[in-house]
């Protein structure tokens, strides 16, 4: 089944802990992206990939860190946490990177609260 | 600037009513725009999407969306709600140009009751 998986799915952490947390797809997809949900804000992306070893920033990639040395893993990396990244965060994928109109399938969620 | 706007952020209706959620979007050039919907406690995934062609484009679970260029519109519709499409809506557009971003709007959530 084509998906794109995401762990841990809940996580409670304290500042300055740091964390990963893991994104994986089975479809072969070149480009790959970081997202947070925020009530009233809709999705912001944090960091893409266009495909391994090419990565960058989004629109709020502060206090995140990203790498993409294997195709089908795009980690997100939160070095020192703090209470204002406590948020919903998903990962997506598709095939495509030059012309991104393919169809983004997005993982199932992360639940992230920093105490 | 691309940016999207979805007027309501809240939309209550009846079983079996009609909906339709509101998206506007300001671009200077051509654009690519998406419905996606989430369900409680799950991921994105796509509804519909207008990429060329007619202006009149039909989802899946029985959507449909319009793309208006001269209103920058691209509203979404159902002429019969059910419970089960109790989610949230998000509209997205990428621009035309270059490499290609997706940015979504704040979201509607349709809230469906019996």
């Amino acid at each position: 089944e084509a998906q794109v998986t995401q762990n841990p799915r809940y996580l409670i952490t304290v500042t300055g802990k740091k964390l990963t947390v893991t994104c994986s797809q089975n479809m072969n997809h070149e480009y790959m992206s970081w997202y947070r949900q925020d009530p009233g804000l809709g999705l912001r992306q944090i960091y893409y990939s266009m495909n391994v070893e090419v990565t960058d920033k989004g629109d709020v990639p502060e206090g995140y860190k990203v790498s993409r040395k294997e195709k089908r893993n795009f980690p997100l990396i939160l070095e020192s946490p703090s209470p204002n990244q406590t948020s919903l965060y998903f990962c997506a994928s598709s095939s495509r990177t030059a012309r991104s109109t393919d169809t983004q399938y997005f993982g199932p969620g992360t639940r992230l609260t920093v105490l | 600037a691309q940016s999207v706007t979805q007027l309501d952020s809240q939309v209550p209706v009846f079983e079996e009513a009609p909906v339709e959620l509101r998206c506007n979007y300001s671009s200077s050039v051509s654009v690519y725009l998406f419905w996606y919907v989430q369900y409680p406690n799950q991921g994105l995934q796509l509804l519909l999407k207008y990429l060329s062609g007619s202006t009149l484009v039909k989802g899946i679970n029985g959507f449909e969306a319009e793309f208006n260029k001269s209103q920058t519109s691209f509203h979404l519709r159902k002429p019969s709600v059910h419970i089960s499409d109790t989610a949230e809506y998000f509209c997205a557009v990428i621009l035309n140009t270059g490499f290609q971003k997706l940015v979504f709007g704040t979201g509607t959530r349709l809230l469906v009751s019996p």
